[in-house]
């Protein structure tokens, strides 16, 4: 299996942009879509981000993903931070044995 | 609105078998892939394995030796059975359902702690 990993934390004021990085450690990052959820304190995760960068219904576009082949990673970036932003969030991708998540990276709005 | 609610032992003795059910409504179970997730208190998630009406099970293999998801359809529910559980297993268990490549709902989640 590969390793999925992220950044442990990054801080940054309202409205400032972020981006979180999230490297694969074998495999190419192109060969599976990669998606991100958002995991608030006391809440169950939800999803933010599909197919490397897709939106489902309801996601603001302050939230945005890419791949870099060059790093073999994913990033999300978060666009005009809010308070509300405050959470861990994780990638996720698979392969043909298993759905693997990366370990995390709390986002802190100062 | 696919609603997923977990229930089973909130406390495990170690060496003995952890059991929980997630009770589905607003969606069956017949159809998508119907999953358990892990977080151990403080760390990240770690996907255990789904259940799919039209396949075998599938398990992460760092736990397969200890795992048996199974889904009832008469009930609409899944269930999660880990066997010879250890201090390591202590962790907040979600059930989540996934359409294609997305976790798109997540139960709330049900804390189960391994002491004697």
């Amino acid at each position: 299996n590969f390793v999925l990993t992220q950044s442990h934390s990054v801080s940054e004021s309202p409205g400032k942009t972020v981006t979180i990085s999230c490297t694969r450690s074998s495999g190419s990052i192109a060969n599976n879509y990669v998606q991100w959820y958002q995991h608030r304190a006391g809440s169950s995760p939800t999803s933010l981000i599909f197919e490397d960068n897709k939106r489902p219904s309801g996601v603001p576009d302050r939230f945005s993903g890419s791949i870099d082949t060059s790093s073999n990673s994913a990033s999300l970036t978060i666009f005009g931070l809010t308070t509300e932003d405050e959470a861990d969030y994780y990638c996720q991708s698979h392969d043909s044995s298993a759905w693997v998540f990366g370990g995390g990276t709390k986002v802190t709005v100062l | 609105q696919v609603q997923l609610q977990e229930s089973g032992s909130g406390v495990v003795k170690p060496s003995e078998t952890l059991s929980l059910t997630c009770t589905v409504s607003g969606d069956s179970i017949s159809s998508h892939y119907w999953n358990w997730i892990r977080q151990p208190l403080g760390k990240g998630l770690e996907w255990i394995g789904f259940f799919y009406q039209s396949s075998n099970p599938s398990y992460n293999p760092s736990l397969k030796s200890r795992v048996t998801i199974s889904g009832d359809t008469s009930k609409n529910q899944l269930s999660l059975k880990l066997t010879s559980v250890t201090a390591a297993d202590t962790a907040i268990y979600y059930c989540a359902r996934r359409k294609y490549l997305l976790f798109d709902s997540w139960g709330q989640g049900t804390l189960v702690t391994v002491s004697s």
